[in-house]
This record gives structure tokens, C-alpha cells and sequence, in this order.
């Protein structure tokens, strides 16, 4: 079964920190990881990680994928309180449903 | 980016209704869509795979009976919660991949809020 686990699960900073946040997977055939921003509705895009060690970068965003050790991480620098959402991560295994399998997300709070 | 709408977007209905909630990709073909429920404060769960002209593909655990899933056209596809019960209230996501972007990408609707009473 596929596994995707997300850490921390909640994380509260002040305005102006930078934070980094973590997801490891274990599945079949990876195809590719996706990072998903989810305010009160659906999740929007970030960013989708198909290669190791290659650095996507979107304004204060970034995030980078390490297919060795299954894992990414995604930062976020002078974080502003526009950022407090929750993360979800998402793994492209091409499963037999071809969906993607979710972590449960890191709520992340950014006080003022 | 690609457009993915769903109508509606909230509602309320009786207990042994039924409700259908649709899913549309409004710039681009997609001959596959997927169905999500989130419950709150947890993770969006794959409820099944929807593909143009076949029979859709469930996840283990999915009642196939319960969560009819119909894909009409290259743009439709619609989920309609049979003999709905409260424990059916939750929010329905769908997604579409854009097959000519060339990338696995998925687009998310923005969602359906369903509460049964």
C-alpha cells in the first residue's frame, strides 16, 4: 500500500520565519510528487517534483525532491500570514486508479 | 492554468435522497477524472477513477452502488451520492488531468460541500 506521511502535522511561527516542511513516501512506481496548497476549499497547485536534487523555486517558495532517500521538503522564507493554509502532499504512483495518494498535511499558522 | 469547475458547490439534503454533483474541464479534454472526499481536518482520499466511455474505477472500500460515477464526454463527469446518509456528509473534490500538457498534473475543482440531515 501506498504511504505518504507528512511532518510536522501542525506548525505555528511568527511572521517573517522560515519554515520547512517535510514528506516521505513509500510506493509502488513513483511517477511524481506534488505539493498542493488548501485554504478553505480545494488545493491549489505549488509545485509538481519529477527529478532529484532539481530545485523548483516560486517566489518564497521552493521545494526539492531526493528520490534516493523518497522524501521532499518545502520551504518557505519570510513567511507572511497569507501563508497559513495546510500543505498537502501528493505522490503520482500510476497505480492501478492512477490517483494520487495524500499525506494528512501540516497545518501551518503564521502568527503576526 | 486549466479550469476544473463543479456545480454545486454546497448542499443540503435529506436523508434516502439522492444528489449529483457534476464536474467539468472547462479549457481542456480530460479522459480521466478523479473523485476525492475530505472529511474535516483530514486528508483527501481517493474515491475513484472516472474514464471517458468505461466503467469507472473504484478504491477498495468505495461502494460502487453508493457513488454512482458516470463520465459522459471528454469534459463531464458527475458523481451522484445514492440513498445519501449523514455519515455521506463531506466535501467532494474532483480533478481532471490535461493530457496535452504532457505533465501528470491534476486540476482540482473547487469542491462540493454535501450535508445530509
Amino acid at each position: 500500500e501506498d504511504k505518504v506521511v507528512q511532518s510536522p502535522l501542525s506548525l505555528v511561527v511568527h511572521e517573517g520565519d522560515t519554515v520547512t516542511l517535510n514528506c516521505s513516501y513509500e510506493v509502488t512506481n513513483f511517477r511524481s510528487l506534488l505539493w498542493y496548497k488548501q485554504e478553505k476549499k480545494a488545493p491549489t497547485f505549488l509545485f509538481m517534483l519529477t527529478s532529484s536534487g532539481i530545485e523548483k523555486k516560486s517566489g518564497r517558495l521552493s521545494s526539492i525532491l531526493d528520490k534516493k532517500e523518497l522524501f521532499s521538503i518545502l520551504n518557505i522564507t519570510a513567511t507572511q500570514t497569507g501563508d497559513s493554509a495546510v500543505y498537502l502532499c501528493a505522490v503520482d504512483s500510476g497505480g492501478g486508479a492512477d490517483g494520487l495518494t495524500f499525506g494528512k498535511g501540516t497545518h501551518l499558522i503564521i502568527q503576526p | 492554468g486549466a479550469v476544473v469547475s463543479q456545480h454545486p458547490s454546497r448542499v443540503i439534503c435529506k436523508s434516502g435522497t439522492s444528489v449529483k454533483i457534476e464536474c467539468r474541464s472547462l479549457d481542456f479534454q480530460a479522459t480521466t477524472m478523479f473523485w476525492y472526499r475530505q472529511f474535516p481536518k483530514k486528508s483527501l482520499m481517493l474515491m475513484a477513477t472516472s474514464n471517458e466511455g468505461s466503467k469507472a474505477t473504484y478504491e477498495q472500500g468505495v461502494e460502487k452502488d453508493k457513488f454512482l460515477i458516470n463520465h459522459a464526454s471528454l469534459t463531464l463527469s458527475t458523481l451522484t451520492v445514492t440513498s445519501a446518509h449523514p455519515e455521506d456528509s463531506s466535501f467532494y473534490i474532483c480533478s481532471a488531468r490535461d493530457l496535452t500538457s504532457g505533465y501528470n498534473e491534476q486540476f482540482f475543482g473547487p469542491g462540493t460541500r454535501l450535508t445530509v440531515l
